[in-house]
């Protein structure tokens, strides 16, 4: 299994606090991918990282930022919480990105916002 | 645009049915991936398979195939003899060549869950 970590893997917030979601990989992989899964939706792309502070939105980027000052930490910060960003949370990773090569996922992250 | 549409929603059939998963696709790009992933109750993503669209053979991996078919832009996956472990979400993916400058993005259909019942 790719060494992908996620953290936390629960987790309950109110309506308008921070939430900072962090990914943690061990395979010194160049690029990084935050993905929610929603019924009906499938996976939908939040943001995604080609390098060190290299970052670009992905196309359900709205309420969402993140941040990677190093190779190994991909970190996805929701600035006020809202009951719509209740989902389920992957990242993902890729020695050469997704040119014929697949993505390994992490275990996920269920982000409840009450 | 590029789209990944799986129709079916939901399935369920008894053991050691043959099922036939539905994938079509969008793209106007001409070199491309696609790719299939199994989501178990456990919920953890699992890669099963990449096809590029230079490579139109079908393939076979034990019970599982897959058939891709350029002219009506499909790429159906069939297991043969159902069984109980195969019950999971099945996500098929694209990836386009155009979207390569910064290492390129997988865009998942919606999804068909999986029930085999005994």
């Amino acid at each position: 299994d790719a060494g992908i970590t996620q953290s936390p893997r629960h987790k309950v917030t109110e309506t308008g606090t921070p939430v900072t979601l962090r990914c943690h990989q061990t395979e010194n992989h160049r690029y990084m991918y935050w993905y929610r899964q929603d019924p009906g939706h499938g996976l939908r792309l939040i943001h995604y990282s080609y390098g060190v502070k290299d970052t670009d939105k992905g196309e359900v980027s709205d309420g969402y930022s993140v941040s990677r000052s190093k190779t190994e930490d991909f970190l996805l910060t929701l600035e006020s919480a809202t009951s719509s960003q209740t989902s389920v949370y992957f990242c993902a990773i890729s020695e050469f990105g997704t040119r014929n090569n697949p993505l390994h996922f992490g275990n996920g992250t269920r982000l409840t916002v009450t | 645009a590029q789209k990944v549409t799986q129709a079916q929603t939901e399935i369920s059939v008894v053991e050691k049915e043959d099922v036939t998963l539905d994938c079509v696709y969008e793209t106007r790009d001409t070199t491309y991936y696609l790719f299939w992933y199994k989501q178990p109750p456990s919920g953890e993503l699992v890669f099963l398979i990449r096809r590029n669209s230079f490579d139109e053979q079908n393939e076979i991996s034990g019970r599982y195939s897959w058939n891709f078919q350029k002219s009506t832009s499909s790429f159906n996956f069939t297991i043969t003899a159902s069984q109980v472990v195969d019950s999971a979400v099945y996500f098929c993916a694209l990836s386009v060549a155009s979207l390569y400058n910064q290492g390129g993005k997988l865009i998942f259909g919606q999804g068909t869950e999986l029930s085999v019942k005994p």
